[in-house]
């Protein structure tokens, strides 16, 4: 079965410093790669996803993700925070090919952007 | 386009209680699932609907847990009796018909936060 490590549950950082939030995922098999995010009263809302093709995955507001298959990780960076930002972050996968199309959700990891 | 929405938004029952969780997906999304939230621990998969079929209902936890979905519509997901153990939060999300792509985008709503006393 697969699963979804995020180590760190909050993530404290300033404006405008850089940030890099931490997935790892073990699975037997090829898997797609997610990265979900909460902000606060809402419901998660999709931030981009790896299928296949370029490693490197890129969002509308300035983050990025780069799927590593040798280290199994998928880390969330941004060069540069804003306050709304503030936000759960959730990695997810789902195993590509199998027909399921069940999510596995890390724990989350809650970013707090510090004026 | 409307979101998915989800009803009541906060629920707080007792030990025993009987609750009706109603989840409204996109309209024209075939493809509808439920996952929860126990604090501390991380979103788990319920089940998924395909229409009004369940197609995988391999995280339910157990027979207290009902869900149904007539007429490919919307869902209800009852709990009866409820545990102290099924508080959380349960997200429902939908994504349309999977034709050719590879995958298709799950849509979440906001969730239902529900507190078994």
């Amino acid at each position: 079965a697969q699963s979804v490590t995020q180590l760190d549950s909050q993530v404290p950082v300033f404006e405008e410093a850089p940030v890099e939030l931490r997935c790892n995922y073990s699975s037997s098999v090829s898997v797609y790669l997610f990265w979900y995010v909460q902000y606060p009263n809402q419901g998660l809302q999709l931030l981009l996803k790896y299928l296949s093709g370029s490693t490197l995955v890129e969002s509308i507001n300035g983050f990025e993700a780069e799927f590593n298959k040798s280290q199994t990780s998928f880390h969330l960076r941004k060069p540069s925070v804003h306050i709304s930002d503030t936000a759960e972050y959730f990695c997810a996968v789902i195993l590509s090919g199998a027909g399921s199309y069940q999510l596995t959700f890390g724990k989350g990891t809650k970013l707090s952007v510090i004026p | 386009e409307a979101g998915v929405t989800q009803f009541p938004s906060h629920s707080v029952i007792e030990k025993g209680q009987t609750v009706t969780l109603r989840c409204d997906p996109i309209s024209g999304h075939d493809n509808l699932y439920w996952y929860r939230r126990v604090m501390g621990k991380e979103i788990k998969f319920l089940l998924h609907f395909v229409k009004e079929s369940k197609q995988d209902e391999s995280g339910m936890p157990n027979n207290r847990f009902l869900a149904e979905r007539t007429g490919g519509t919307y869902s209800t997901l009852k709990v009866q009796p409820a545990e102290l153990e099924d508080s959380g939060v349960y997200f429902c999300a939908s994504s349309p018909r999977t034709g050719t792509s590879v995958y298709n985008e799950q849509f979440f709503g906001p969730g239902t936060r529900l507190t078994v006393l």
